[in-house]
C-alpha cells in the first residue's frame, strides 16, 4: 500500500530555514511526482509546488517563488521541501502528496500525515 | 489565478439527509476539478477527480458533477463519518483550492 511519511514538527525563528522530508513507499517513486500543499491554522489549503520523481523538474507557486526549493533523492524515495527566510505567516501544516510524473497541474491521490512548522521569535 | 468559491460555508444536516455542495470557478476549468474531504487533524482525502470520477475506495454515496465553471458534490445519504470539511481543487490553470464547506451535524 502507498505511504508517504513526513518528518516531525519544527519550530523556527523568523529568517531561518526549514527542510521537510517525505519518504514514499508502496509504489515506484520515479513513476509519480510529489506536490506540496500547506494549511495555516484554521485556514484552507494552499498549493506550494510540485516536483517530478522522474525528471526532477519543478514548478513553484508565485507566492513562495524564490524562497522554496523542492528536491528528491530517488535512492531513498524521498522528497524534500526547503523554505527559507521564514516569516510568521509561514506557520502551517505542510503536506506532501502524490501526483503525476509529468505535470504540476495535478490531482493528489495519497497524502502524507503533515508536518507542523511553527515560526515564532 | 482561477478562484474557486465554495458554498455554503457551512451545511448543517442530520444523518441520512442528502448533501449538495457547490464549487464555482472564476473561469472555465473544463472538467479538471477534484473534491477532497478533510477531518480534524487529518490530511485531505481524495474523493472525486475530473469532476465525476470516484477515487479508489470511495463509497458510491459520493458523486460529483459539473463542467466549465459550476460543479457540485453530492452525498446521497450522509453517514456519521461524513461530517468534515470538503474542498474543491482545479488543475486546469496551475492549481488552486476552494475555501471549503464544513458539513456539520444538525
Amino acid at each position: 500500500q502507498v505511504h508517504l511519511v513526513q518528518s516531525g514538527a519544527e519550530v523556527k525563528k523568523p529568517g531561518a530555514s526549514v527542510k521537510v522530508s517525505c519518504k514514499a513507499s508502496g509504489y515506484t517513486f520515479t513513476s509519480y511526482g510529489i506536490g506540496w500543499v500547506r494549511q495555516a491554522p484554521g485556514q484552507g489549503l494552499e498549493w506550494m509546488g510540485w516536483i517530478s520523481g522522474y525528471s526532477g523538474k519543478t514548478n513553484y507557486a508565485l507566492k513562495v517563488l524564490g524562497r522554496v526549493t523542492m528536491t528528491t533523492d530517488t535512492s531513498t524515495s524521498t522528497a524534500y521541501m526547503e523554505l527559507t527566510n521564514l516569516r510568521s505567516d509561514d506557520t502551517a501544516v505542510y503536506y506532501c502528496a502524490r501526483g503525476p510524473p509529468d505535470t504540476a497541474m495535478a490531482t493528489f491521490d495519497y497524502w502524507g500525515q503533515g508536518t507542523l512548522v511553527t515560526v515564532s521569535s | 489565478e482561477i478562484v474557486l468559491t465554495q458554498s455554503p460555508a457551512t451545511l448543517s444536516l442530520s444523518p441520512g439527509e442528502r448533501a449538495t455542495l457547490s464549487c464555482r470557478a472564476s473561469q472555465s476549468v473544463s472538467t479538471y476539478l477534484a473534491w477532497y474531504q478533510q477531518k480534524p487533524g487529518q490530511a485531505p482525502r481524495l474523493l472525486i477527480y475530473d469532476a465525476s470520477n470516484r477515487a479508489t475506495g470511495i463509497p458510491a454515496r459520493f458523486s460529483g458533477s459539473g463542467s466549465g465553471t459550476d460543479f457540485s458534490l453530492t452525498i446521497s445519504s450522509v453517514e456519521p463519518e461524513d461530517f468534515a470539511v470538503y474542498y474543491c481543487q482545479q488543475r486546469n490553470d496551475w492549481l488552486t483550492f476552494g475555501g471549503g464547506t464544513k458539513v456539520e451535524i444538525k
